[in-house]
């Protein structure tokens, strides 16, 4: 069955630092991947797009790849605020869009 | 901005009750979709749509119905509550399924079935 993994629960870093968050897919071949942030007690938030023939995507402080053959997503937040503190979930497409279960990040000062 | 906004914020029923859940976007999106979430499952999809009045189940339809009788409103009905249907439920909705639109989200309704 298909399965979508995000490295962990949660991720403490310190302020300044680059955090690094992990999306692992199986039996599922995506043309595209998408990542969004949620703060507790709301909705995600689109925040980047990334399809199977880009390796890389950048904006802002935000950088994603994509590696198909390693199935494998990482989504990079460099020099980190604590305002980036939120859970970060990745979705696969197309069609009806399938999400992992999110990582919870927590930037410290 | 697009807004996507689910009726209720916070909602008690009771077991046994036919529920509603509304949800209303003002963007002329396609594609409406019900979601919900549990802490360590993430999003799971119950029922998506693409077009007034059509309906597609997702992976956890049991127990959940949908109707769409207007382009900008989707709503989702549990049949009759139990408390396993306890969860956050999230709205969203989206242009044209397939074409790698993201989804716009409303800020959910977290539902408690006593």
């Amino acid at each position: 069955s298909q399965k979508i993994e995000q490295n962990s629960e949660a991720l403490n870093i310190q302020e300044g630092k680059t955090a690094t968050l992990t999306c692992n897919y199986t039996n599922y071949s995506p043309a595209y991947l998408q990542w969004y942030r949620q703060d507790p007690g709301r909705g995600p938030v689109f925040l980047l797009l990334i399809r199977e023939n880009e390796k890389e995507k950048r904006k802002e402080r935000l950088k994603v790849t994509f590696d198909t053959t390693l199935k494998q997503s990482l989504f990079h937040i460099t020099a980190s605020q604590p305002a980036d503190s939120a859970t970060y979930l990745c979705a696969l497409g197309p069609g009806d869009m399938r999400f992992g279960a999110g990582t919870r990040l927590t930037v410290k000062p | 901005d697009v807004k996507v906004t689910q009726s209720s914020r916070y909602l008690v029923k009771r077991t046994g009750e036919k529920v509603f859940l509304e949800c209303v976007q003002d963007m002329d999106h396609e594609n409406m979709f019900w979601y919900r979430q549990d802490p360590g499952l993430g999003l799971r999809l119950i029922y998506f749509s693409y077009d007034v009045k059509m309906k597609e189940k997702g992976d956890i339809p049991e127990g959940y119905s949908v109707s769409r009788e207007k382009k900008e409103r989707f709503s989702l009905i549990l049949e009759s509550a139990s408390t396993n249907q306890t969860s956050m439920y999230l709205c969203a909705s989206s242009f044209i399924l397939g074409n790698n639109q993201p989804q716009h989200f409303g800020d959910g309704t977290r539902l408690s079935i006593l």
